[in-house]
């Protein structure tokens, strides 16, 4: 059974700082990893999505990283703003199927 | 492109009720799902519709039920509605397993 584990579970930060967060799965078996941002009450927002062929996607300051083999994915925000408070998610998917979610990362970052 | 689009946004339902929740996808998607997701937790699947039919369900009771329409939208019901069945209710959909979008959600609250 496919689990995600994100961590840390909250981070909190000064603006300008460049932070990485981090996200694990235990079945390698996976169609593709989706990072998304979810804003207080809100829907999500796709930020990156990863194809199991592929190593890493890069969009603006944001880069996510994935290694299958190891079940580990990061995304790396550069130069964070605080505007990019928010709850990060990851979710893998497998074939023909759902996304699994990990619980998130909260994060504030301070002016 | 109007994105994925729910309504209603919010919904205050009494214990034993029956609620439905409506979703359309974005433009060109093919494949609906829908998910649950508590305060602070991670979203969790509650089934998928593609081409008409339920493809895959998650670990949901039969009080949740779901249907999709020709033109790709769908609806999600919830019979006999408990306290624990408050929650916010997310809509994705994709073209088959590629990238998902979220819609802002349902915000249901059972009293």
């Amino acid at each position: 059974k496919q689990e995600v584990t994100q961590i840390p579970a909250a981070l909190s930060v000064p603006e300008g700082e460049n932070l990485v967060l981090n996200c694990s799965f235990t079945d390698s078996a996976i169609y593709n990893l989706q990072w998304f941002r979810q804003d207080p009450g809100k829907g999500l927002t796709s930020l990156l999505l990863i194809q199991s062929s592929q190593r890493e996607q890069t969009s603006g300051r944001l880069n996510a990283s994935l290694d299958k083999s190891s079940g580990r994915s990061t995304l790396y925000i550069a130069a964070s703003q605080p505007g990019d408070s928010a709850t990060y998610l990851c979710a893998v998917r497998s074939m023909g199927g759902k996304l699994i979610f990990g619980q998130g990362t909260e994060l504030s970052v301070k002016p | 492109d109007a994105g994925v689009t729910q309504s209603p946004t919010h919904l205050i339902k009494t214990r034993g009720q029956q609620v439905t929740l409506r979703c359309s996808p974005k433009s060109g998607h093919d494949t609906v799902s829908w998910y649950q997701q508590a305060l602070g937790q991670g979203p969790q699947f509650i089934f998928q519709y593609y081409e008409e039919e339920e493809r895959q369900r998650g670990n949901f009771p039969d009080r949740f039920s779901g249907h999709q329409f020709p033109n790709y939208s769908s609806e999600l019901n919830v019979n006999a509605l408990l306290l624990g069945d408050s929650a916010l209710y997310l809509c994705a959909s994709s073209f088959s397993d590629r990238e998902a979008f979220f819609g802002q959600g349902t915000r249901l609250t059972v009293v």
